[in-house]
Order: structure tokens, then sequence, then C-alpha cells
């Protein structure tokens, strides 16, 4: 069974200082995809960044960045030059590379980016 | 506007009543998923489907049941057999291909009266 863990329940960044989020997995598998989600008070599930096991290269989009170590099992998200509409849940996922179609999520991070 | 919608926003049943969310999708996604999210917790899957007139059981399944008779639409009807149905509900879609993200759409939040 595929496993994502969160351990950090809650954070909190000033405005334009950066955050990082630590996700730990838990696969047998060699292929697979790994996702940060973020979750804002409206509870819009809205995608942040997005990583093939296979590359190498960590994705990084805008503000948002991954340190992906697959060795480790280990993807965190960075967020750089932290804004107010940062505010969210954070969650990670991931899914296996074969004609399985879970989603598998963590338990999630709360962040607060204050003023 | 290419995207996905969920209806209603709140729904409030009965004990004994089954309830239908509705999920739409016009990004021509092959693939649709149901997930429940409690408080405080990530979200588990309920059911998904990856073409038309088929779905499977995601790993919360009992108590609920769906359909996928169109392409656009994968509904989910909360049966009376539920007997913890309170959550927030979403609806996702992805491109027919495992690696391909999900997009969510707004949610819908289930109360019991």
């Amino acid at each position: 069974a595929q496993t994502v863990t969160q351990s950090q329940p809650e954070m909190s960044v000033q405005e334009a200082e950066t955050v990082t989020l630590s996700c730990t997995y838990d696969t047998s598998e060699n292929n697979y995809y790994l996702f940060w989600y973020k979750q804002p008070p409206s509870r819009q599930m809205i995608l942040v960044i997005r990583q093939e096991a296979y590359k190498q290269q960590n994705a990084t989009e805008n503000r948002f960045s991954v340190n992906f170590q697959k060795a480790a099992k280990s993807f965190s998200l960075k967020i750089s030059d932290s804004q107010l509409g940062d505010t969210a849940m954070y969650f990670c996922a991931f899914i296996i590379s074969t004609n399985d179609y879970k989603l598998s999520f963590g338990a999630g991070t709360t962040v607060t980016v204050r003023a | 506007d290419g995207g996905i919608t969920q209806s209603p926003k709140y729904l409030f049943r009965k004990e004994g009543q089954n309830v239908t969310l509705s999920c739409e999708q016009n990004l021509n996604h092959d693939a649709m998923y149901w997930y429940r999210q409690d408080p405080g917790q990530g979200l588990r899957l309920i059911y998904y489907s990856q073409i038309v007139n088929d779905f499977q059981k995601g790993d919360i399944a009992e108590g609920y049941s769906v359909s996928r008779e169109k392409k656009e639409s994968f509904p989910l009807t909360v049966t009376s057999a539920q007997k913890n149905p309170t959550a927030f509900y979403l609806c996702a879609s992805s491109m027919d291909r495992a690696q391909a993200a999900q997009y969510f759409g707004p949610g819908t939040r289930l109360l019991v009266l």
C-alpha cells in the first residue's frame, strides 16, 4: 500500500519570507508522479506543482519549487516570497504509473502567512 | 470557460434519505473521481471512472453509488446505508493517463439534519 506522510500539521511564515513543507512517501514502485495541491479557505483544491519520478531535475512553478530526493522518498515544497494569498492547507499526493488511478494524499499542512 | 462544476454547494440530508451530488466537466477528460474529505484530514477516494459506463470502487465505497452515462457527468449518490455522511465531497477529473494531474471542482458540503 502507498502512504504519504506530512509531519508538520501547521506552519507560520512572515510575508515575503520562505517556508518549506516536508513530505515523505512509501512505495515499492519505481515509476510514479508526485503533486502538491493547495486548498485555501474556499476549499477549492488547486494544483500547485507536479514532479515525475523519472526526472532528476526538480520542478519549479513561479515561487513554488520542490526538492525531490527519490532515494530518501522525500518530496518537500518550498514557497518563496510568501504572500498572504498563500495561506492555505497544502497536500502532498502521488500516483503510481500503472493503470491504477488512485491518488494517495497526505493529511495536509496548514500554512499561515502573517502580514 | 473550461472546468468542473459541482452542485449544490450545500446539501442537507434527512435520516433514511438518498441524496445525489452533481459533477460536470467540460475539459474533455476521460477519467473522473469522487473524494471525501473529513475535517483536518486528507482526501479519501470513493469511486472513480476511467470511461463511460464503467467505474471502480475506491477505498471507502460502502454506502455510495455512482453512474457514468455521459463523459461529462459523474453523479454521486449518498445512500441511507452511509451512516456518517457529513463531510466535504470533491469531484475531480483527469486525462486518461495515470500520470496526469487531477483537477478538482469546488466541492459540496453535505450535512445531516
